[in-house]
Order: structure tokens, then sequence, then C-alpha cells
């Protein structure tokens, strides 16, 4: 079975300081990783995901995503943070082996960017 | 990027009626629809998978004759909440993938916030 774990429910940064929220997945198969965010009342955005490749990911908003597989981790990542980058994150991950047709999400974590 | 619309954003209705949500995918064709709902402060749980054409895939323990899903055409779904009550209070997403492959990005709309009185 899949699954996806986002170990903190609460990162707080200042601005300007790098950001990491981090995350871990179990899948049987070879994983297929997203990052989300959602702002309040609002749907979920994409923001990057991985399939092969490359192990840093780069995608919306200046936000990158390390997938180190040794470790079944999906880091995601900011240089620098912004005030405007406060919100819920969300990792996700499907499991290509099985058809990658379910999207499994993890709990989220509620980024605060404090200036 | 690929974007996907949900009507109406806030729906107010008394217990015992019916309530029904659209979700559009406005610039691509979405054979798969997924319906999401999330609890406050929880993540997203998949209630159902949408096919065009096709009977809705449920989750285990969605009740699909609470939940009807209709996905008449490559571009929308429905969701009805049918005899609603306030433990059905919630925000419910729709999401659409943008193909047929694993490969698709799964977009999703901006969230339908149903308050049962």
């Amino acid at each position: 079975a899949q699954s996806v774990a986002q170990p903190e429910d609460q990162v707080n940064v200042a601005e300007g300081n790098p950001l990491t929220v981090k995350c871990t997945y179990s899948v049987s198969g070879n994983p297929y990783l997203f990052w989300y965010v959602q702002y309040p009342n609002r749907g979920l955005q994409f923001l990057l995901k991985y399939i092969t490749g490359d192990n840093l990911v780069k995608g919306s908003y200046g936000f990158e995503a390390e997938f180190n597989k040794s470790q079944t981790s999906f880091h995601l990542k900011k240089p620098s943070a912004l005030v405007s980058d406060s919100a819920l994150y969300f990792c996700a991950v499907r499991d290509v082996n099985t058809g990658g047709f379910k999207t499994i999400f993890g709990a989220g974590t509620r980024l605060f960017v404090k200036a | 990027g690929a974007v996907v619309s949900q009507h109406p954003s806030r729906v107010i209705c008394k217990s015992g009626t019916s309530v029904k949500i659209e979700c559009r995918s406005l610039d691509f064709q979405a054979t798969t629809m997924f319906w999401y709902r999330q609890f406050p402060k929880k993540s997203l749980m998949l209630m159902a998978t949408s096919n065009e054409g096709s009977k809705a895939t449920y989750e285990q323990g969605v009740e699909k004759d609470k939940f009807l899903i209709n996905h008449a055409s490559l571009t929308l779904s429905t969701l009805t909440v049918t005899s609603a009550h306030p433990e059905d209070s919630s925000f419910y997403i729709c999401s659409a993938r943008d193909g047929d492959s694993w490969r698709n990005t799964q977009y999703f709309g901006p969230g339908t916030r149903l308050t049962v009185l």
C-alpha cells in the first residue's frame, strides 16, 4: 500500500531565510511524487512533480524539491521564503507500478513565514 | 496551466435538501475527474473517481446513493449531495487529470464550501 508522511504539522520561518517542508513516502513500486499548495478556502495549486530524471525538481514560485530514493523522501525547499508563501502544503504520491491511478495525499504542513 | 472551475464556491442549505456541485475543466478534456472531501485542518479524502460516460468508482465507506456523481461530458462532472445533513458540511474539491496516462497531472478546482443547517 502507498502512503505519505509529512512529519511536521507546522513550520515557522523568517522571511528571507531558506525553508524546508519534509515529506517521506512508501510505495511498492516506483513513486510519482507531487507537491501542492493550498491557500485559505481555495483548492490545491500544483507546484511541482517528480517522475524520473534529475533528483532536484524545480517548480512554481521558486520552489524546488529533492527526491532521495534511499531515504524515500521528497522534501520541498525554497532558498528565500516570502510572507506570501504562508499556506498549507501537501505532498502526494502515486504508485507507478499499480497504474498510478490513485493519488494519496499527506496530512499537510502549514507554513508560516514571519516578516 | 490547466484550469478547473467549481460552482458554486459556497452554498448553505437546509437539512433534507439536495445540493449539486459542478466541476468543469476549462481548457482541457478530462476523461477522469476526482471528488475529494476536506475536513478542517485535515488532508483530502478521496470520495470517488468519475469517468466520462460510465459509473463512478466510490471509495470504501462513501455512500454512493448519498453522493451522486455524473460525468456526462469530457469537461463536466457533477456531485449531488442528496438529503443533506449537518454532518455533510465540508469543503468539497474536484480534480481533473489532463490525460489518460499515469504521467498526467491532476489539477484542482477552487473548492465548494457546503454548510447544511
